[in-house]
Formats: C-alpha cells, sequence, structure tokens
C-alpha cells in the first residue's frame, strides 16, 4: 500500500536550517511529484511546493521562494524539504503528500513532522 | 493567487442530523476538461489530513457514503446527511492549481 514516512521531530534555533524528510513506498516514486504542506500551532494548512520526483523540478509558493529547497533522491525514494533562517514563525507540523492528477492529488499523506523553533 | 473561503468558520452540530459546509473561489476552477479541479479533506486533532472528496464531487474509496461533495466554477458544498462522532474535527477545501491554496477551515463539533 502508498505510504510516506517522514522524519522525526526536530528542535532548532532561531537562525538555523531544518531538513525533513519523506520517504516513499509502494507507487512508482518518479510517476509523482510530492508536495510540502505545513501547519501552525492551531491554524490552517498551507501549501509550500512541490517536487516532481522524475526530473527534480521544482516550484514553491512564492513567499517561500529563495528559502525552501525541496531535493530528492530517486534510488532511495525519498523526498526532503530544507527550509533556512528559521524563526519562531516556522515552528509547525510540516507534512508531505503526493499529486499524479485528478484522483491522485493529496490521495495519500505522511504522518507530519514537528519543526519547533526556539531558543 | 485563488483564494478559498469557507463559511462556517465553525459548526456545532447534533449526532444524526445533516451538516453543510460552504467553499467559494475567488476564480473559476473549472479546468479546460470541464472538471472543477476541488477536493474536501478532513482533519482529527494529532492526525493528518485526509481527503474525502476529489473533483468536487468524486468520494474516495472508504468514504461513507453519508458524505457527498457538489458545485463547479467557484461555489462548492460538502454535506453530511446524518452526522456521527467521527465526523467531528476540521474540514478543509482545496484547489489544485499553481499555487495551490486551502480554505481556512471549518470546525465541526458535536454538541
Amino acid at each position: 500500500q502508498v505510504q510516506l514516512v517522514q522524519s522525526e521531530a526536530e528542535v532548532k534555533k532561531p537562525g538555523a536550517s531544518v531538513k525533513v524528510s519523506c520517504k516513499a513506498s509502494g507507487y512508482s516514486f518518479t510517476d509523482y511529484y510530492i508536495h510540502w504542506v505545513r501547519q501552525a500551532p492551531g491554524r490552517g494548512l498551507e501549501w509550500m511546493g512541490w517536487i516532481n520526483a522524475d526530473n527534480g523540478a521544482t516550484k514553491s509558493a512564492e513567499r517561500f521562494h529563495g528559502w525552501v529547497t525541496m531535493t530528492r533522491d530517486t534510488a532511495t525514494r525519498t523526498a526532503y524539504m530544507e527550509l533556512r533562517s528559521l524563526t519562531s514563525d516556522d515552528t509547525a507540523v510540516y507534512f508531505c503528500t503526493r499529486s499524479g492528477g485528478g484522483p491522485t492529488d493529496f490521495d495519500h499523506w505522511g504522518q507530519g513532522t514537528l519543526v519547533t523553533v526556539s531558543s | 493567487d485563488v483564494v478559498m473561503t469557507q463559511s462556517p468558520l465553525s459548526l456545532p452540530v447534533t449526532l444524526g442530523q445533516p451538516a453543510s459546509i460552504s467553499c467559494r473561489s475567488s476564480q473559476s476552477l473549472v479546468s479546460s476538461d470541464g472538471n472543477s479541479y476541488l477536493n474536501w479533506f478532513h482533519q482529527r486533532p494529532g492526525q493528518s489530513p485526509r481527503r474525502l472528496i476529489y473533483k468536487a464531487s468524486i468520494r474516495d474509496s472508504g468514504v461513507p457514503d453519508r458524505f457527498s461533495g457538489s458545485g463547479s466554477g467557484t461555489d462548492f458544498t460538502l454535506r453530511i446527511s446524518r452526522v456521527e462522532a467521527e465526523d467531528a474535527g476540521v474540514y478543509y477545501c482545496m484547489q489544485v492549481s499553481h499555487p495551490w491554496t486551502f480554505g481556512q477551515g471549518t470546525k465541526v463539533e458535536i454538541k
């Protein structure tokens, strides 16, 4: 079955970077995009960007331009999202999800990774 | 960017009664193929979102048939015919085009 398994929770200091991983199984990894969505405590869902798992092309929401880096390793079927220059406003749960068009858009999600930014 | 506006933001419901959530987009979501690319999700506290509906009205496998989605263009609705206890949580609509955007969420609470 399709699974997206994310890395464990992280605690970072302001100004640091964090890299979250998302390991896919149960489907053809390179046939899909991986999206990243975050959710601050008590808040709604915010789309951050996607990576084409086949060719590595990326697209992010404008507010994350130059600040988020999305990569993937096809050999290990893992996608990564790195966020730099963290502030307390980046404290959130970060989710990965997949899309492949229509029926598969956002149909499976990772369990979420809590990133806490605190001095 | 397409702005998604949900109403109400809070919805107290009685078990066994119907419930309805509205989602409006600032631009038409009709694609060149005639479909409206609008998803509905349900999220319980501490859990990942679960997709219920895609393309505005197609129910996901395993989703109870008391859930239904309707609408096209800019106006969409999620209906629950008879609310059950497990339906509590937050419901989000989301439009599927760049940049992807979500509604603010509607919190469904059981009275």
